[in-house]
């Protein structure tokens, strides 16, 4: 089972450029999430999308956005990039109907230099 | 707006040894989840806790759910090297706002020789 899938896993941006992350599910999940994971902060989450078609802005949606064209892939996208978006960016999906859990990918490192 | 605030933040101890890490949230909610990361890997789902009164253990980790007191414990019994990681708890976003999960800042364990 693959799960979670994100591409790519590494990436360095200059400032100013842009790139898309992407997300993919299989487990049919209607619910997925784009968090940011800096160091002693946790993870925050970005966007979020409640099934296809639909998004939804997290608790640091700034300098972000997204897109749920089809049911199994999220993309995360950035339109000018920042020094400040350096971070790991996780992907998530979860299911419905009783414990709600959550499945991550296995992050993408992105640099801005 | 869910808050959650672990303690401590960080923590060295030896094997063998016992040691609870702490969490409180700020408002309802109704589930709570402990995670682990490894150090450039991805969440490790450990429990999810749906109950007032839950208690889930596996191997050497014991967690609990007082939603009374909106407070999670992990409990760690006589610990091993292979345990060093940082743990994460998270609430469900069940109260309204963004959906999904709202994490604590992670308690960096390290267990020594």
């Amino acid at each position: 089972n693959a799960g979670v899938t994100q591409t790519p896993k590494f990436r360095v941006l200059k400032t100013g450029q842009s790139m898309t992350l992407l997300c993919a599910q299989d487990m049919n999940h209607e619910y997925m999430y784009w968090y940011r994971q800096d160091p002693g902060m946790g993870l925050r989450l970005i966007h979020y999308s409640v099934g296809e078609g639909t998004t939804a802005k997290g608790e640091v949606p700034d300098g972000y956005n997204v897109s749920r064209l089809k049911k199994q892939n999220f993309l995360l996208g950035l339109e000018s990039a920042a020094p400040s978006q350096t971070s790991v960016y996780f992907c998530a999906s979860r299911t419905t109907g009783g414990s709600e859990k959550l499945f991550f990918g296995s992050g993408t490192q992105l640099s801005v230099l | 707006e869910l808050k959650v605030e672990q303690n401590p933040l960080f923590l060295s101890m030896q094997e063998g040894k016992n040691y609870t890490i702490y969490c409180n949230y700020s408002t309802t909610s109704d589930r709570l989840y402990w995670y682990r990361q490894d150090p450039g890997k991805s969440l490790e789902s450990l429990f999810v806790l749906l109950s007032n009164g839950a208690v889930k253990q596996e191997g050497r980790l014991m967690a609990s759910l007082d939603t009374k007191a909106r407070l999670s414990t992990l409990h760690i019994t006589a610990a091993v090297h292979d345990l060093s990681a940082t743990y994460f708890c998270a609430g469900f976003n069940s109260g309204g706002g963004a959906d999904g999960l709202t994490f604590g800042k992670g308690t960096h364990l390290i267990i020594q020789p």
